[in-house]
C-alpha cells in the first residue's frame, strides 16, 4: 500500500492526558498536512512542513499542539494535557508540491476520544 | 479564513443526476477541488478544475465553474448506491492553503 498511513485508527484517553499520533506520507512528497475534522464539519488545517520544516502554524492551533517531521518524511502530532474539546479526527495528508495544482492525498485519520 | 458554503444535505434516487453545489469567497483561488469522503475514512480526490476553465468532465463527474459568482458544482451523472457519502469542495486560497467546506452529505435512494 503506497498511500498515505496514519497510527492508531482510533484512540481513547483520559483527560489531561498526552497524546501522540504518527502520519507516513506517500513517498516522494515533501510536503505534509495535519488537519482535524469533528463531525459536520470539513477538515480544518493545524500545520504543515516541507520537507522537515514546518511552514506554517494555524492561529487556533494551542500550544499544547506539537507536530515534527525530523528527517522529511514521517511525521508526529503531539497533544499535551489533552481536553475533551480534542476530541476528533486527526488527518493528515501529503502532496508533492508544484506552484500550480497541487493535490492533497489523505490518509484514513485518527479518531481521538478524550474521555 | 477563508468561507466555503455547501449545502448539508442532497438525496436522490438510483441512476438520476445529483448536482453537488459550493460558494467560495476568495477570489484569487487557482484551483478548486471535490473530494469524497465515505464513513470512517479519510478524505479521496475526485477531481479539480483550474480558474480559468469554466467545464471539466471526467467519467460520470461533471464541474462547473462559474468564477464570477465564486460558485462551484459537481454533476454526477447515473448515481449509484456507492456515490453515498460526504462531499467537500475545497479551494486554495492566499497562503497556499486548503479551505474545505462543510460537505454535502448525498444519500442515493435504491
Amino acid at each position: 500500500d503506497t498511500g498515505v498511513s496514519q497510527n492508531p485508527r482510533h484512540k481513547i484517553t483520559k483527560r489531561g492526558q498526552n497524546v501522540t499520533f504518527r502520519c507516513d506520507p506517500i513517498s516522494e512528497h515533501n510536503r505534509l498536512y495535519w488537519y482535524r475534522q469533528t463531525l459536520g464539519q470539513g477538515p480544518e488545517f493545524l500545520t504543515y512542513f516541507q520537507n522537515e520544516a514546518q511552514l506554517e502554524k494555524s492561529r487556533l492551533l494551542s500550544d499544547r499542539f506539537s507536530a515534527e517531521r525530523p528527517k522529511g518524511s514521517f511525521s508526529t502530532l503531539e497533544i499535551q494535557r489533552t481536553e475533551q474539546g480534542d476530541s476528533a479526527m486527526y488527518l493528515c495528508a501529503s502532496s508533492f508540491y508544484i506552484p500550480y495544482g497541487e493535490k492533497l492525498f489523505f490518509g484514513s485519520g485518527t479518531q481521538l476520544s478524550v474521555l | 479564513g477563508e468561507d466555503v458554503e455547501q449545502s448539508l444535505f442532497l438525496s436522490v434516487r438510483e441512476g438520476d443526476s445529483s448536482v453537488i453545489n459550493c460558494t467560495y469567497t476568495d477570489s484569487s483561488s487557482t484551483y478548486l477541488y471535490w473530494y469524497k469522503q465515505e464513513p470512517g475514512a479519510g478524505l479521496q480526490l475526485l477531481t479539480y478544475i483550474f480558474s480559468n476553465m469554466d467545464m471539466k468532465q471526467d467519467q460520470r463527474l461533471t464541474v462547473l465553474l462559474n468564477k464570477k459568482d465564486k460558485h462551484l458544482s459537481l454533476r454526477i451523472a447515473d448515481t449509484q448506491t456507492g456515490d453515498s457519502a460526504i462531499y467537500f469542495c475545497a479551494e486554495i486560497a492566499t497562503g497556499n492553503q486548503f479551505y474545505f467546506g462543510t460537505g454535502t452529505s448525498l444519500t442515493v435512494i435504491p
